[in-house]
Order: structure tokens, then sequence, then C-alpha cells
């Protein structure tokens, strides 16, 4: 079955800090990944897109196919990155499958 | 900036009962998605659209849960009878035939 882990369901650092918040996708096909994020009181929105390569928000995430991963990452943590990250690969036309989400928490 | 609309916010419903969610996509999107997201977990399709055609309902409880989208514009979201199980918050989201997708504010359901 196609799945999308994020193994960490919390991640607390220290504001400055750098940031990695991990995602190993299950092999199928040639999916495309992304990850959303949602802020307190805040829909659900998306955050980037491997294919497009850019950076959002001074976050990245680079595909990984010989390990299967997609790992968001941040050189400097900020306080208003704490929110709840969700990675998610592509299943089907226009359908996604998201991982469980990983709480990031930026300490003062 | 246009937004997805879902309504009500929250609900609180006993089980047996039924009830009813309602989305208004973003105008021009074909596709549009319900998902239900259980404390903790990640969003889990239920439905998807395109137009007013069910592309994937693979995952909707079929015996309680139904969904249409009568015009290809606004949808509905049904379940009846409503179990302790359904407690959850119902997504919506849609998307102009493309991989991003914009959510609403969700729906939380909690099933006394």
């Amino acid at each position: 079955a196609q799945r999308v882990t994020q193994p960490e369901k919390l991640l607390s650092v220290f504001k400055g800090a750098p940031v990695e918040l991990k995602c190993n996708y299950s092999y199928s096909g040639s999916p495309e990944l992304f990850w959303y994020v949602q802020y307190s009181r805040q829909r659900l929105q998306l955050l980037l897109r491997h294919i497009s390569r850019e950076s959002i928000k001074g976050f990245t995430a680079d595909l990984n196919k010989g390990e299967t991963s997609f790992h968001l990452k941040k050189p400097f943590a900020q306080e208003e990155d704490s929110a709840m990250y969700y990675c998610a690969r592509t299943s089907g036309t226009y359908k996604y499958i998201f991982g469980t989400g990983t709480r990031l928490k930026v300490l003062a | 900036e246009a937004e997805v609309a879902q309504s009500p916010r929250y609900k609180i419903t006993e089980k047996s009962q039924a009830v009813a969610f309602w989305c208004d996509p973003i105008s021009g999107h074909a596709t549009l998605y319900w998902y239900r997201q259980i404390l903790g977990q990640g969003p889990e399709l239920l439905v998807q659209f395109q137009d007013e055609s069910v592309v994937d309902d693979s995952q909707l409880p079929k015996d309680r849960f139904s969904a249409e989208r009568l015009k290809g514009v606004d949808s509905t979201l049904k379940i009846q009878p409503a179990e302790l199980g359904d407690s959850a918050m119902y997504l919506c989201a849609s998307s102009p035939t493309s991989y991003t997708q914009y959510f609403g504010p969700g729906t939380r359901l909690t099933v006394l």
C-alpha cells in the first residue's frame, strides 16, 4: 500500500536552530511530493512541492529517490514557524496520501 | 482572495442521528475532495469529484456516508446514522485540476 511516514509527532527546537522534519514515502511509480502546513487556527495550505524546487519561507525539501525521502529543512527556525506540518505524495489522478503530521514547536 | 467555504464549522450530534456538511469550492475549480481527519492523524480521502462525477469513493463507508455534487459546484457530505467513531474533522478541498489543493476551514463533528 502507498504510505507516507512522518516518524516524529513533535519536534521542538530553539529559535535560530536548524530544523529538519522527516518524511519517507513508499516507492510506487513516480509520485510528486508536497509539504502542507497548518498554522494555529488557520486552514491547511501548501508550503512547497518538490517539482518546483523553490524555497518558501526559508524552507527547502530535497527529493531523495534512493532513500524515498523528502525531508523538510530550514537553517534557522523562527517562532512563527511553529505549526503542524504534513508531508503528502500523489496517488492516482490529483489525489494525495498524507502523512500523520509533525508538530513543530520553536522555542524562544 | 477566493477561499473554500464550509458549514457548519462545528456540529454536535447524538449517535444514530443524521448530519450533513456543505462545501463551496473556489469558483472554477473542477475537482473537489472530502477528507476525514481523526485527531492525531493526517487527512484521509473520502471522496473525490471531477465536476459532478465521482472519481474515487473507495474509502467512503457507503453504508452510512453519501456525497453529492449535483451541479458540479457545491457539495454535500451526509452521514446517516452517525456513530461515535465518526467524530473527526471533515475537510473539503478544491483544485483547478492540478496537484495543488485549497482547503476549507473544516467542520468538526462530535458524536455523543
